[in-house]
């Protein structure tokens, strides 16, 4: 079925360099995709969101970035901090409705 | 302010109990949902609530028995779960139900062990 994937299921950066979160999607139609950070016993939280009329959005210290030829949805963290040591989900609305589909997730570990 | 709140934070139940999970959020959002999720996994939708109104139902067990008494408040009532049924209850809300698919914002989750 249609499904939204992570290719790395951990990556660690040293603090200080830049981190990139990749995720694949298959369904063409999706049209919302979304990156959440979830912290260790904590629920998940909103980073940052695009629509496939876009290709590139930009938040504080993150930038989604979507290939929609390729289907491939990036996030990339600037200057990574000890903070930033989570789990990260990519969602997209391929389900439908008000369902989020969400891929298998990236721990991303902060090295000192 | 995009809070939603969860209590309890922790709940140890056995077999035979009735318990509830209690969700609440004062953004003015029409759409609220509950997930599982099971560790090292990513949130597995249940419920869905479009304007106080069950929605969406995932195939979820009758042992869980959702229930939106008003636009602010969901509630999850459990009865004669299993030890399987143990996870982590995410409880989630967006503004609008209709149209385009938006944001969802998440509480910090309670986190349920069946004996």
């Amino acid at each position: 079925g249609e499904s939204v994937g992570l290719h790395l299921p951990t990556l660690s950066v040293q603090e200080g360099d830049n981190s990139i979160i990749n995720c694949a999607y298959s369904n063409s139609a999706s049209d919302y995709f979304i990156w959440y950070k979830q912290e260790s016993g904590k629920g998940p939280q909103f980073i940052i969101d695009i629509r496939s009329n876009m290709d590139k959005r930009q938040g504080q210290r993150v930038t989604v970035l979507l290939n929609k030829t390729v289907k491939h949805l990036s996030l990339q963290i600037a200057a990574t901090q000890p903070g930033d040591s989570a789990v990260y989900f990519c969602a997209d609305d391929s389900g439908g409705g008000n369902k989020l589909t969400f891929g298998t997730g990236t721990q991303l570990k902060v090295e000192l | 302010d995009t809070e939603v709140t969860q209590t309890p934070k922790h709940l140890v139940m056995g077999m035979t109990n009735k318990k509830s999970l209690k969700c609440e959020q004062h953004m003015g959002h029409r759409a609220m949902y509950w997930y599982k999720q099971k560790a090292k996994k990513p949130p597995e939708l249940m419920f869905v609530y479009s304007y106080e109104k069950l929605s969406i139902n995932e195939s979820v067990p009758s042992r869980f028995s959702p229930e939106c008494p008003n636009s602010s408040l969901l509630n999850l009532h459990l009865h004669a779960l299993q030890p399987e049924d143990s996870a982590l209850y995410l409880c989630a809300s967006s503004q609008d139900p209709t149209g385009a698919l938006e944001t969802q914002y998440f509480g910090p989750g309670t986190r349920l062990l069946v004996l």
